[in-house]
């Protein structure tokens, strides 16, 4: 069974500081991605990770891949109040099957 | 502007009642997909289809149709709407390419009463 975990669920941090999300698969895949989304509105992709040891950085945000532990992270450095929203990731597994987590709702706070 | 339209964004039904969610997209996208968007629960890939008159089965496509018989447009066919789907929907597109990934509609959201 294709399984996608995020953690944590939920995150309330401090704006100034860092966290990690993290996005665990079940069964071999080396296409991921993430996605945002704000409260009542669709999903924004943020990062495409194509192979093993992928690592894309957009501002504060960074994302990396190791399909070897079937790990994804989303690195937060300096959180922002811009930076609140859903995070979620999504795992690739051929034919166009996309499974997505949960999600991660953070929530910086000033 | 390039982007993947739904309508409508919102509809509130009745059980039984045969309703089509339409979604066209205006970047000649092979790739189209429909998910579902519940609590707690993600998303969950309804069908897809991969080009023309090719379409298949997502993750929980009990209760739904869909059909693509151009290119731009992708409805979402709910023969006899049930509770159980009601629900916030999307419809996402790409292109070809390992490396591009959906761009999503606004959302269908749906209620059956």
């Amino acid at each position: 069974e294709l399984k996608v975990e995020q953690n944590p669920l939920f995150l309330s941090m401090q704006e100034g500081k860092n966290y990690t999300i993290y996005c665990n698969y079940s069964t071999t895949s080396d296409r991921l991605y993430w996605y945002r989304q704000d409260p009542g509105k669709s999903l924004e992709s943020l990062f495409v990770l194509l192979s093993n040891g992928a690592v894309k950085q957009e501002g504060r945000l960074m994302a990396s891949l190791d399909t070897k532990a079937r790990l994804s992270t989303l690195h937060i450095t300096a959180a922002v109040h811009d930076l609140s929203a859903t995070y979620f990731c999504a795992v690739y597994f051929g034919n166009e099957k996309l499974t997505f987590g949960t999600g991660t709702r953070l929530t910086i706070i000033p | 502007e390039a982007q993947v339209t739904q309508n409508p964004r919102y509809l509130i039904t009745v059980t039984g009642k045969k309703l089509t969610v339409t979604c066209s997209q205006n970047m000649n996208h092979e790739y189209m997909s429909w998910y579902r968007q519940d609590p707690g629960l993600g998303l969950r890939q309804i069908y897809y289809s991969m080009n023309v008159e090719v379409t298949d089965k997502g993750d929980v496509p009990e209760g739904y149709k869909v059909s693509r018989k151009e290119k731009r447009n992708f409805p979402l066919i709910l023969e006899s709407p049930s509770p159980n789907q009601t629900s916030l929907y999307f419809c996402a597109s790409r292109s070809t390419g390992e490396g591009y990934g959906y761009t999503f509609g606004s959302g269908t959201r749906l209620t059956v009463v």
